[in-house]
Parts: structure tokens; sequence; C-alpha cells
């Protein structure tokens, strides 16, 4: 069974700081999917990246980075100097790789709060 | 735009009624999902549907049905079988990987707004 955990339940870090979600992973499957939406006040979850597991090289995209450590099951997520705008409620997300099975499965979330 | 539309935004339900959620796409996305989101237990998968005239059963389907009469289309009903109904839902599509051979946007989730329901 698939399994993504995000133990950092709420963070909260002063506008400017640097700040890493953790998320950690477990599969069973040697090719998988990870991801990363974001959950702003808003409601709807937005889509930032996917990674399939036999690409470990970091990705960066602005100020976003995403660090994937097989060794290790995890991909964490990394905002560089922070801005209000990132307050958000983040989710992991884990899918296999069968073909037509697309289902995901998220972690609880990390909830974001980036104070001025 | 293309897009996903949930409605209603907010639905209040008295205990012992059913009610339907509306989910609409028009990206032309061949899967579409049910996810309910809880304070602290992130989303579940209620239903999933990848072809019409089909669907599966999620980790919570207990309560809920679902119909997927047209590509477009995949309200969800809230059964009062359904006994903790209270609960934000989420609905979303992806392409699938069959479609033209190109994975690159399969197993991508675009998530609708959601539909805030509160049981009285």
């Amino acid at each position: 069974a698939q399994k993504v955990t995000q133990a950092q339940t709420e963070i909260s870090v002063v506008e400017k700081e640097d700040v890493t979600l953790d998320c950690v992973y477990e599969t069973r499957d040697t090719t998988y999917y990870l991801f990363w939406y974001k959950q702003p006040p808003s409601g709807e979850l937005v889509f930032l990246i996917r990674r399939n597991s036999f690409d470990e090289q970091n990705e960066i995209s602005g100020r976003y980075s995403w660090n994937f450590q097989k060794s290790t099951s995890s991909f964490n997520f990394t905002i560089t100097a922070s801005q209000v705008v990132d307050s958000a409620v983040y989710f992991c997300a884990l899918s296999e790789s069968n073909f037509g099975n697309e289902k995901l499965t998220f972690g609880t979330g990390t909830r974001l709060t980036i104070i001025p | 735009d293309g897009g996903i539309t949930q409605s209603p935004k907010y639905l209040f339900r008295k205990e012992g009624q059913n009610v339907t959620l509306s989910c609409e796409q028009n990206l032309n996305h061949d899967a579409m999902y049910w996810y309910r989101q809880d304070p602290g237990q992130g989303l579940r998968l209620i239903y999933y549907s990848q072809i019409v005239n089909d669907f599966q059963k999620g980790d919570i389907a207990e309560g809920y049905s679902v119909s997927r009469e047209k590509k477009e289309s995949f309200p969800l009903t809230v059964t009062s079988a359904q006994k903790n109904p209270t609960a934000f839902y989420l609905c979303a599509s992806s392409m699938v990987w069959w479609v033209g051979g190109d994975s690159s946007g399969a197993n991508v989730l675009t998530f609708g707004a959601g539909s805030r329901l509160t049981v009285l």
C-alpha cells in the first residue's frame, strides 16, 4: 500500500526566510510519480510539480526547489525568500505508474504561514 | 478558459437527505475524481472514473454514489447512509496514459474550487 507522510502540520516563518516542507513516501512500486500541490485559502488545489521515480535530479523553478532522494524516500520542497503569497496548505502526493491507474494518494498537508 | 466547475460552493443538508454535488469539466479529460478533505486528514479518494459509463470505488466510497453518463460530467451524491458527511469536497480531472501515447499530462490532476457541505 502507498503512503505519504508530511510530519509538519503547521509551519510559520517570517517573510524572506527560507522554508523546507518535508515529504516521506512509501511504495512497493519501482516506478512511481511524486507531486506537490498548493492549496491557497480559496480552496482550489494548484499543481506545482510532478517527478517520476527515475529522475532524481533536483528541480528549481524560481523561488521553488525540490529535492528528491530515493535512498531516504523523500521529496522535500523548499521555498527561498518566502513571501506572504506563499501562505497556503501544501500537499505531497504519490501515484503508481500502472497503466490506467492514475489516482493519487495524498499526505495530510502542511499549513505554511508567512508572517509579514 | 478550460477548467473544472463545481457547484454549489456551499450546501447545507438536513440529516436523512440526499444531496448531489455537480462537477463539470471542459478540459477534454477522460479521468475524473472525487476527493473528500477533512481537517488534519488530507484528501481521501471517494470515487474515480477513467471512462464514460465506468467508475471505481476509492478508499471511502461508503455512503456515496456517482454516475458518469457524459465525459464532461461526474456528479457525486452524498446519501443519507453517509454518517459524517460534513466536509469539503473536491472534484478533479486528468488525462489518462493511453491518450495519444503522451504521458506528460497523465495523472496531473486539475482541481475544481470545491464544495463545502454542512449537515445541520
